[in-house]
């Protein structure tokens, strides 16, 4: 089965409801970040970004929110549906270097029938 | 549309062994990247380039070499293979700064057991 994420914190949704996944960031010159999504057995897979000249950016039923001050970022995932159990991963990257990310633990969302 | 294509998708090595991982794009991106996955810890880059003929390390490229002959490879080798080696390997790519888009395309994974 499925090794990878086997201790991420997780966050269990019921069908229908918002969901709101958290990631604390430690670079402060870090200015791009992307949520990613990565189901079992697959890569991670690009869902949203925001630069830091932007506190908010909106797609379709997530958003993405940046909290530059406590350097934080959250998604939201509005009516959340099955198909939106994954592992969801923040990252964030720093202009001029090769677009390299640095990527957060991992945090798994269950959504419940 | 392949996008990112990663060869093999599973293999078992013995330690002491070597093996090469490859990774081919489509999408004529300048930037390449070989990230670990492992447990708890989220995906650390080996090794990456940002165009033929140029590599780099990364966050954690021992036991790790790499090569870029041609653009639209990036090749990962272990030359002896270790138990700690053990992990699923992506590859990525993405176009350079300033370009259309910045998002990095990952490929399907690459599970490595080292016994």
């Amino acid at each position: 089965g499925e090794s990878v994420g086997l201790h991420l914190p997780t966050l269990s949704v019921q069908e229908g409801d918002n969901s709101i996944i958290n990631c604390a960031y430690s670079n402060s010159a870090s200015d791009y970040f992307i949520w990613y999504k990565q189901e079992s057995g697959k890569g991670p897979q690009f869902i949203i970004d925001i630069r830091s000249n932007m506190d908010k950016r909106q797609g379709q039923r997530v958003t993405v929110l940046l909290n530059k001050t406590v350097k934080h970022l959250s998604l939201q995932i509005a009516a959340t549906q099955p198909g939106d159990s994954a592992v969801y991963f923040c990252a964030e990257n720093i202009a001029g270097t090769a677009s390299k990310l640095t990527f957060g633990t991992g945090t798994r969302l269950q959504v419940t029938l | 549309n392949a996008g990112v294509t990663q060869t093999p998708k599973f293999r078992v090595l013995k330690t002491g062994q070597s093996m090469t991982l490859l990774c081919a794009q489509d999408m004529n991106h300048e930037y390449m990247y070989w990230y670990r996955q492992d447990p708890g810890m989220g995906l650390r880059l080996i090794h990456y380039s940002v165009g033929e003929g140029t590599t780099a390390k990364g966050e954690v490229p021992d036991g790790y070499n790499v090569s870029r002959l041609k653009k639209q490879n990036f090749l990962l080798g272990l030359e002896s293979a270790a138990p700690s080696q053990t992990s699923v390997y992506f590859c990525a790519s993405s176009y350079s700064e300033g370009g259309p888009h910045t998002e990095a395309f990952f490929g399907q994974g690459t599970r490595l057991t080292v016994v």
